[in-house]
């Protein structure tokens, strides 16, 4: 199907285990996001990529890490997954970025619900 | 810094009233405006965006937004509301001359709808 898909849509660990959330995205765009959706923050951006290889920290990197070797996937893994990263997880994708005749139109998956005892 | 402010967590409104939801921004330079809808259990989607031209923006759904720069403000209405608006909104923005990287998005409003 196209589009972009995350998995798994739900998980739940425990703290100091290492978690490995998924994105996949069909359409080819060059830049790619993760996003933690919090009660009363919206939207915080943990990193971006604007290409196989180029990743950068967003707003709350910490306790995050990306990697970026296909075009199409995008994971974020926790290290050692923390009871504050309790969080819905979104990933984003956009064909191009920047500059004038670009509108940053981002397409989101569906999220994941990570819950961390 | 821009930034996003999005005034009420919650809106009510009857089904058949006027839709109201407000957003303020502050940026430095022209920006470029959106808002994003989530229905419950799903991830966002584009209902429409400002990025120049005219100021009136239409988007899916019969939601339609006005860009006030005197006021640096990008509310969303729809005329009628309809119980499937039901969802939470979004306002972001991004500034002409910044990557992909900063685009901002607002706390969100929750919008129910009474029968």
């Amino acid at each position: 199907d196209a589009g972009i898909t995350q998995s798994p849509r739900y998980k739940i660990t425990e703290t100091g285990r290492q978690v490995t959330l998924m994105c996949h995205q069909t359409w080819s765009h060059s830049y790619m996001f993760w996003y933690r959706q919090d009660l009363g923050h919206g939207l915080r951006l943990i990193y971006y990529s604007a290409a196989a290889d180029i990743t950068d920290k967003g707003e709350v990197p910490d306790g995050y890490v990306v990697s970026r070797s296909k075009t199409e996937n995008f994971p974020l893994t926790l290290e050692s997954a923390t009871r504050s990263q309790t969080s819905v997880y979104f990933c984003a994708s956009t064909e191009t970025s920047g500059g004038a005749s670009s509108t940053d139109t981002q397409y989101f998956g569906p999220g994941t619900r990570l819950t961390v005892l | 810094a821009q930034s996003v402010t999005q005034l009420g967590s919650h809106v009510s409104v009857s089904e058949g009233a006027l839709v109201l939801l407000r957003c303020n921004y502050s940026s430095s330079v022209p920006p470029y405006l959106f808002w994003y809808v989530q229905y419950p259990n799903q991830g966002l989607q584009l209902l429409l965006k400002y990025t120049t031209g005219a100021t009136l923006v239409k988007g899916i759904n019969g939601f339609e937004a006005e860009f006030k720069k005197s006021e640096t403000s990008f509310h969303l209405t729809k005329p009628s509301a309809h119980m499937s608006d039901a969802a939470e909104y979004f306002c972001a923005v991004r500034t002409l001359y910044s990557s992909a990287s900063k685009i901002i998005f607002g706390s969100g409003t929750r919008l129910s709808i009474r029968p």
